[in-house]
């Protein structure tokens, strides 16, 4: 069964710091990888998501995000933080369903991103 | 292009009460899901259409749940004798299935969902 893991809950940057916010997969097959950002009360933006090919992906806002096979993670990652970056990140896994095409996201719990002045 | 719609935004209601949302797809997206956001957890699937075929259904979503996509368009989640436990943010989303499981699924602003 597929699975999401966000390990931290919660992750505290200094402005212009780069950051990192972590998530680990297991999937059979293929993995599809996607990174979601929720401000309060709003639903979900798309950041940027893995299919196949460079394993560093780049998404909006300057936030990228690197694929490790070996190490089954899937790191979100920005060179330089900004406090508008302060937010709620998920991470999420595309199932294939019974007709061989994308199904459900299954997401992490999420990480709280805060980014101070 | 317009994004994913929900109506309402927010709905308080009494317990034992129905209640029902709306959503609206993307233009041309065939596919459309409906999950459910407790406060501090991830979105948990609930149910997603294809066309108007309703393709999976989670666990989750009891005998007082019912979701619809009649004309492939848009769909409604109606919650019947809803409990307190109901209370939650119920977010639709949707996608092609152009490029199958690389598709992007998006997502609306959610409903939130208050039972007193």
């Amino acid at each position: 069964a597929q699975s999401v893991a966000q390990p931290e809950d919660q992750v505290n940057v200094a402005e212009g710091n780069p950051l990192t916010v972590k998530c680990t997969y297991s999937v059979s097959g293929n993995p599809y990888l996607f990174w979601y950002v929720q401000y309060p009360n709003r639903g979900l933006q798309f950041l940027l998501k893995y299919i196949t090919g460079d394993n560093l992906v780049k998404g909006s806002y300057g936030f990228e995000a690197e694929f490790n096979k070996s190490q089954t993670s899937f790191h979100l990652k920005k060179p330089s933080a900004l406090v508008s970056d302060s937010a709620l990140y998920f991470c999420a896994v595309r199932a294939p369903d019974r007709y061989n095409q994308g199904g459900k996201l299954i997401f992490g719990q999420g990480t709280e991103l805060s980014v101070k002045p | 292009d317009t994004g994913v719609s929900q109506d309402p935004r927010h709905k308080i209601t009494k317990r034992g009460q129905n209640v029902t949302f709306r959503c609206d797809p993307i233009s041309e997206h065939n596919r459309l899901y409906w999950y459910r956001q407790t406060l501090g957890q991830g979105p948990e699937f609930l149910t997603y259409f294809q066309n108007e075929a309703q393709l999976e259904k989670s666990r989750l979503l009891s005998d007082r749940f019912s979701a619809e996509r009649p004309k492939g368009s848009f769909s409604t989640l109606e919650i019947q004798r809803t409990e307190q436990g109901d209370s939650a943010m119920y977010l639709c989303a949707s996608s092609s299935n152009r490029e199958y499981s690389g598709n992007t699924i998006y997502f609306g602003e959610g409903s939130w969902l208050t039972v007193v």
